[in-house]
């Protein structure tokens, strides 16, 4: 198993500009999620999916856009890139959403620099 | 809603000596709890839970953690550190009531380990 995979692993955007960044799991895993991380203030969510077609907003969802098409494939878009928005990218991954929560495994980030 | 804190945002520690890494909740409901470690570079890794049960965790590496219902902390700690050990700690939370296995995360602990 590949776990969670992120592509790209590194971006610099311009202002204004649009991309995705790729999440895929090969663990048939229902939960996915992605993070942000900046410093001093840990990881916060941006947006969640509980299983294939089926999304929701985190904490920090504004300028983000997501979609679950398949259960393997997570992506996150950036629709017009700020300077706020300069950021590591973490996603993650978990068996189930039920109770208690199952663990959550991370891919290795993306970090995301916008000029 | 919850929020998650803690205490030391770096811990600087010797080779061989103790380590703990202090983390407070707050949530109007009951909580799970967790402890993720970094390493440079790479995503996040679960170094340990608390689901239920025993209020003394143990984890990886030789790291455990207590839960202490009332004073809202779950502590992380490890007798004696190694150089590779250095690292920074996220203590995050999951509220029982949260859809989905939404964590909150506190703001990282960085610890670094001297020769």
């Amino acid at each position: 198993n590949a776990g969670v995979t992120q592509t790209p692993k590194f971006q610099v955007l311009k202002t204004g500009q649009s991309m995705t960044l790729q999440c895929a799991q090969d663990m048939n895993h229902e939960y996915m999620s992605w993070y942000r991380q900046d410093p001093g203030m840990g990881l916060r969510l941006i947006h969640y999916s509980v299983g294939a077609g089926i999304t929701d907003q985190g904490e920090v969802p504004n300028g983000y856009n997501v979609s679950r098409s398949t259960t393997e494939d997570f992506p996150l878009r950036l629709l017009s890139a700020a300077p706020s928005q300069t950021s590591v990218y973490f996603c993650a991954s978990s068996a189930r959403q039920d109770f208690p929560p199952d663990t959550q495994y991370f891919g290795p980030g993306t970090r995301l620099t916008v000029l | 809603a919850q929020s998650v804190t803690q205490l030391d945002s770096q811990v600087p520690v010797f080779e061989e000596a103790p380590v703990e890494l202090r983390c407070n909740y707050s949530s109007s409901v009951s909580v799970y709890l967790f402890w993720y470690v970094q390493y440079p570079n790479q995503g996040l890794q679960l170094l340990l839970k608390y689901l239920s049960g025993s209020t003394l965790v143990k984890g990886i590496n030789g790291f455990e953690a207590e839960f202490n219902k009332s004073q809202t902390s779950f502590h992380l700690r490890k007798p004696s550190v190694h150089i590779s050990d250095t690292a920074e700690y996220f203590c995050a939370v999951a509220s029982f009531k949260a859809a989905g296995n939404k964590l909150t995360f506190g703001g990282g602990t960085r610890v670094l380990v001297k020769p």
